[in-house]
């Protein structure tokens, strides 16, 4: 089974607007991180937001947050006022701690922020 | 956030030669780096983990002796594509893990990736 799963290839938003990009994850382990990266053109990822397994609160940076339901696997990340700048690729990636240094990420959504 | 430096960003070179590709993390100390391929349109592929001081260790299908990876300190690794091939282009993009902080936080930086292209 795939431990990351992101249902969304391609996402169009209209500028200034929020947007939430899907991702669910599999996993038995108690203990893990769930992330979200940024991908432009350029090719660099860019760490944008973290969760941790235990966190009671929704992790929040700025204009990205995430909505992080446990029961449901889901860690969505939604971005809010979006930019021009926001177009990119983003990546959801798990790392279960027991495993240690196998970071699992999605198949990427690509989303395009429309003026 | 932390920073990842990895050059070159963009290589191209004959079939038969050897690239080497470095990747240091700034302004942290990395015990573990890792190295991944990615191809177009596509998610990245883990080729393998670096461990400070000790030998690399490779994915499943990776050529430990086409792929060689030096981590001689912990800022420092380096990825030799030997006697590369035109199959062998592709993005590569190293990535460092900051251990500073708890352990499920450990959040893994990202370098600006190496475009490799094979002649």
């Amino acid at each position: 089974a795939q431990k990351i799963t992101q249902t969304q290839p391609g996402m169009f938003v209209q500028e200034k607007e929020a947007v939430t990009l899907d991702c669910t994850y599999d996993t038995s382990d108690q203990s893990y991180g769930l992330f979200w990266y940024k991908q432009p053109s350029s090719g660099e990822m860019i760490f944008l937001i973290y969760q941790g397994s235990y966190d009671e609160q929704n992790a929040t940076e700025g204009r990205y947050s995430l909505n992080f339901q446990k029961a449901r696997k889901s860690a969505n990340l939604v971005i809010s006022a979006s930019q021009l700048g926001d177009s990119a690729m983003y990546f959801c990636a798990m790392r279960e701690v027991i495993t240690g240094n196998q970071f699992y990420f999605g198949t990427g959504t690509s989303l395009t922020v429309i003026p | 956030g932390a920073v990842v430096s990895q050059h070159p960003s963009w290589v191209i070179c004959k079939s038969g030669t050897s690239v080497k590709i470095e990747c240091r993390s700034l302004d942290f100390q990395a015990t573990t780096m890792f190295w991944y391929r990615q191809f177009p349109k596509q998610s990245l592929m883990l080729m393998a983990t670096s461990n400070e001081g000790s030998k690399a260790t490779y994915e499943q299908g990776v050529e430990k002796d086409k792929f060689l990876i030096n981590h001689a300190s912990l800022t420092l690794s380096t990825l030799t594509v030997t006697s590369a091939h035109p199959e062998d282009s592709s993005f590569y993009i190293c990535s460092a893990r900051d251990e500073s902080g708890s352990v499920g936080k450990n959040i893994q930086y990202f370098g600006a990736g190496t475009r490799l292209s094979v002649l």
